[in-house]
């Protein structure tokens, strides 16, 4: 099945600088990236997905780029804030399936 | 709107007592999870349905039943706790289609002793 390996579990930035965390999976069927936000006690949100017809997107301060042929995939944040502050997962879903797997999360820090 | 709504909030049980998690969204959406989380293991699925009328395993469905009462309804159940099962539970909801993201609830967080 599907696993997916994320890095670092633990990111310390200072205010204003770029976050990048990157994750990897290994089944190339794979067709579906999302990145959630969990803020200390709350529930995950998706914040930024991508698709594999897709190598990069952007909204706003975040963007998310995919690299098919390494199976890897990358979340980055500009500017950061201290309310980026939160652990970070990506994830993975087969192509026609529903499972989506997880990555073990990364936890964000942002001092101000 | 409501989302997805999940009860109870909090739950201590003793190890062999059996309870239900109740969950339902109100976003006509076709599939439905269960996630436990675990420090340090992400978020790991126990089961889901991708429709009405259909469920199946995850990656850790031992110790666990599901029940898709119907299209809303999803609940989790536990039938002999142990402390093994201490976690935090969330209930997701998808259009289902691959592409398209989750939409969480706000969790169950379980205590076992």
């Amino acid at each position: 099945g599907e696993n997916v390996e994320q890095h670092p579990s633990t990111l310390s930035v200072q205010e204003g600088d770029s976050a990048v965390i990157k994750c990897t999976y290994s089944d190339s069927a794979s067709n579906y990236f999302p990145w959630y936000k969990q803020e200390l006690g709350k529930r995950p949100q998706l914040i930024i997905d991508i698709r594999s017809n897709v190598g990069e997107k952007k909204d706003q301060r975040i963007a998310v780029t995919l690299n098919k042929t390494a199976k890897h995939f990358s979340l980055h944040i500009t500017e950061t804030q201290p309310e980026d502050s939160a652990v970070y997962f990506c994830a993975a879903r087969l192509y026609g399936g529903f499972k989506t797997i997880f990555g073990a999360g990364t936890r964000l820090f942002v001092k101000a | 709107n409501a989302g997805v709504t999940q009860t109870p909030k909090f739950q201590v049980l003793k190890t062999g007592q059996s309870m239900t998690l109740q969950c339902a969204q109100d976003m006509n959406h076709n599939s439905m999870y269960w996630y436990r989380q675990d420090p340090g293991m992400g978020l790991r699925l126990i089961y889901y349905s991708a429709s009405e009328g259909t469920t199946d395993k995850g990656e850790v469905p031992n110790g666990y039943n599901v029940s898709r009462l119907n299209k809303r309804e999803f609940s989790l159940r536990l039938e002999s706790a142990a402390p093994s099962q201490t976690s935090v539970y969330f209930c997701a909801s998808s259009r289902g289609e691959s592409n398209y993201g989750y939409t969480f609830g706000s969790g169950t967080r379980l205590t076992v002793v």
